[in-house]
C-alpha cells in the first residue's frame, strides 16, 4: 500500500501571499489531519477531516483552513502569509476512529 | 490545554547500549503513540498503546503505557546507528484524531 503522499515537498513564498498544500492519505483511510512542526513550538495540531467534515480544530488563527473532497485527499489553504509561518507542515491519515496515524513526508514551507 | 513532557530532550550513547525515554502529562489519555523522525522526513510510527499498563514490543523497541494513563515510557535495546533520530510520544483523547506531542527527544549514538 501506497503511503500518504504530499505536495509540493519545498514551497517558498512571499509575505502577504496565500498557499495551499495538498495530501493524499493511504488508501482507505478517511481521516486526514494536519499539524505544523516548527523548532520553536514543536509538532502543533491544525485540524482534521473525515468524509470532507471538519471534525476537530486546532488553536489556529482563521488564516488557516482546510478542506477534504469525497476521495478523502485534503488540501490545506493559508492566507496572508506571515514570516512566522514558515514551517514543516504534515498530514497523517487514519483508517480507524481514533488511534494510530500515519504521517507523510511533509511540505516545508519559507516565508520570506 | 493538554501538554507533554518529554525527557531527556537529548541523548549521547554509545553503540550497543541501551536507550530510557518518558513522557508525563497532566492529562488523562486513552492512546498513547512513539514515533521516531528522521531529518527532513516525516515521523514514522513506531509503536501504538491502548491499555494502562500495556507493554508492546517491536523489535529493539519496549513500549508501556502507564497505569495511571498520564504517562509512558520507551525503551530502545542494544542501539544500533540508525536508531539516531528524533523521538517523539504523543497522546491522544478518547474518539479524537487530534494528537498532542511531547518536545521530543533528540538521540546520537557513538560508534
Amino acid at each position: 500500500k501506497a503511503g500518504v503522499t504530499q505536495t509540493p515537498r519545498y514551497l517558498i513564498k512571499t509575505r502577504g501571499q496565500q498557499v495551499t498544500l495538498s495530501c493524499s492519505p493511504i488508501s482507505g483511510h478517511r481521516s486526514v489531519s494536519w499539524y505544523q512542526q516548527t523548532p520553536g513550538q514543536g509538532l502543533q495540531f491544525l485540524f482534521e477531516y473525515f468524509s470532507e467534515t471538519q471534525r476537530n480544530k486546532g488553536n489556529f488563527p482563521g488564516r488557516f483552513s482546510g478542506r477534504q473532497f469525497s476521495n478523502s485527499r485534503s488540501e490545506m489553504n493559508v492566507s496572508t502569509l506571515e514570516l512566522g509561518d514558515s514551517a514543516l507542515y504534515l498530514c497523517a491519515s487514519s483508517g480507524q476512529a481514533a488511534g494510530e496515524q500515519y504521517f507523510g513526508p511533509g511540505t516545508r514551507l519559507t516565508v520570506t | 490545554g493538554q501538554q507533554l513532557n518529554q525527557s531527556p530532550q537529548s541523548m549521547f550513547i554509545q553503540e550497543g547500549e541501551d536507550v530510557s525515554m518518558n513522557c508525563t502529562s497532566s492529562s488523562i489519555f486513552n492512546t498513547w503513540l512513539w514515533y521516531k523522525q528522521d531529518p527532513g522526513e516525516g515521523p514514522v510510527l513506531l509503536i501504538a498503546l491502548y491499555k494502562a499498563g500495556e507493554l508492546t514490543s517491536n523489535g529493539r523497541l519496549t513500549a508501556q503505557f502507564g497505569i495511571t494513563r498520564k504517562d509512558s515510557f520507551l525503551n530502545i535495546s542494544a542501539s544500533i546507528p540508525s536508531d539516531v533520530g528524533i523521538y517523539f510520544c504523543a497522546g491522544q483523547l478518547q474518539g479524537a484524531q487530534k494528537l498532542v506531542f511531547g518536545q521530543g527527544t533528540r538521540l546520537t549514538i557513538n560508534p
